[in-house]
């Protein structure tokens, strides 16, 4: 299994330009999350889903969109890209079972400017 | 809802030393408790984690971390640190129900010098 994919690893855009950080898994797990993490700030909770067609806000929505169209994919889309958003970008997944881990992709770094 | 504080931004010990990482967390309902280790421009792996049961966990590289339910504490402890231990360590709490999402604290760097 590759586990949890992102792409791309890195991206500068200008200031309202609009992109899609791509997030698949292939462990067939209901549950998806995206984070962001700033230095000294550990991870924020962006949005997440619990399966395919449901999706919820966590503590950071503001500036991002979210879907969920098939287990495996979560993409996250900046629509006006703000300085703000400068972050790198971290997707996860965890499946309801006994282990409530939560597997993490290797991130996107983004720079807005 | 809740939150966790780890109390040291950064901890720099000689290799072969101990070390502790500390974590407090808040919370109204019973949590699960996680330690996450990020090393240099990687995502997080995770290190070890409380769900029940005994309240000393470990991990397979040496670490552990005892739950303390008074003390609403995790704090994570090596007895002897290598130069590859040096990472960003993350302190994790969830509400105990599948699915629920993390709530980080903002981070321990290890620093290990020989």
């Amino acid at each position: 299994n590759a586990g949890v994919t992102q792409t791309p690893k890195f991206r500068i855009l200008k200031i309202g330009q609009s992109m899609t950080l791509q997030c698949t898994q292939d462990m067939n797990h209901n549950y998806m999350y995206w984070y962001r993490q700033d230095p000294g700030m550990g991870l924020k909770l962006i949005y997440y889903s619990v399966g395919a067609g449901i999706t919820d806000k966590g503590e950071v929505p503001n500036g991002y969109n979210v879907s969920r169209s098939t287990t495996e994919d979560f993409p996250l889309r900046l629509e006006l890209a703000a300085p703000s958003q400068t972050s790198v970008y971290f997707c996860a997944s965890s499946y309801p079972g006994l282990s409530y881990e939560q597997y993490f992709g290797p991130g996107t770094r983004l720079t807005v400017t | 809802a809740q939150s966790v504080t780890q109390l040291d931004s950064q901890v720099p010990v000689f290799e072969e030393a101990p070390v502790e990482l500390r974590c407090n967390y808040s919370s109204s309902v019973s949590v699960y408790l996680f330690w996450y280790v990020q090393y240099p421009n990687q995502g997080l792996q995770l290190l070890l984690k409380y769900l029940s049961g005994s309240t000393l966990v470990e991990s397979i590289n040496g670490f552990e971390a005892e739950f303390n339910k008074s003390q609403t504490s995790f704090h994570l402890r090596k007895p002897s640190v290598h130069i590859s231990d040096t990472a960003e360590y993350f302190c994790a709490v969830s509400e105990n129900q599948a699915g629920t999402a993390l709530i980080f604290g903002k981070g321990t760097t290890l620093s290990v010098s020989s």
